[in-house]
């Protein structure tokens, strides 16, 4: 089946650290989306690439970088410059403007 | 700043009852609004895009209108069941077609049996 996988599920990291998230994607979308979701607010935009070797800035791009070097993959790096990393993170992407999104089932990080 | 208003942020009703909530979005430069159904420990799940004003769309006992000129859209569903217990998000569109999604807080609904 098609779909979007986001691994691993449940993510704990050391203040100070790196950490990368897995998005992969079997759809063949062109566009693929990182969210940041936290208690009490509506999903936010971290970065997003509608094409192969580009990606651009989302709302809340700082202490994050993306890559996307396959058209299948978009992994997500949380770095040590983001002050407050711990939150649900959902990997999407999406084929013609008529549809919507197709969204994996999310990272839960957590620094510890 | 662009913002998506939902209403209610959480609903409780019973069995069989019918329901439904309001998304609020800016109404200059519309190009398409967005409704997804969150069920716990799922993925979110796209109910429907809406893009002409008067649209009106349905799938099963689910159905939504939009109108774009005053920026709201309405989401019913008729004789609710425990299994439409979810978060429903509405988003949208801006910056053209190839623009991203502004998404709003979600109403929580509760179907008790």
């Amino acid at each position: 089946d098609g779909g979007i996988t986001q691994s691993p599920k449940y993510l704990f990291r050391k203040e100070g650290q790196n950490v990368t998230l897995s998005c992969e994607q079997n759809l063949n979308h062109d566009a693929m989306y990182w969210y940041r979701q936290d208690p009490g607010q509506g999903l936010r935009l971290i970065y997003y690439s509608q094409i192969v070797n580009d990606f651009q800035k989302g709302d809340i791009a700082e202490g994050y970088s993306v890559s996307r070097e396959k058209k299948e993959s978009f992994p997500l790096t949380v770095t040590s410059a983001q002050k407050n990393p711990t939150a649900f993170y959902l990997c999407a992407s999406r084929t013609g403007l008529d549809y919507g999104y197709t969204f994996g089932s999310g990272t839960r990080l957590t620094v510890v | 700043i662009l913002n998506v208003e939902q209403s209610p942020q959480s609903l409780h009703v019973q069995e069989g009852d019918s329901t439904n909530f309001t998304c609020s979005f800016p109404s200059s430069n519309f190009y398409a609004l967005h409704w997804y159904r969150w069920e716990t420990a799922k993925s979110p799940e796209a109910l429907f895009v809406m893009t002409l004003n008067g649209d009106e769309k349905k799938k099963g006992r689910i159905s939504a209108t939009l109108n774009t000129k005053e920026g709201y859209s309405y989401l019913y569903i008729k004789g609710s069941q425990p299994e439409d217990s979810a978060t429903y998000l509405c988003a949208f569109l801006y910056g053209g077609s190839q623009g991203n999604l502004i998404f709003g807080k979600g109403t929580k609904l509760s179907v008790k049996p």
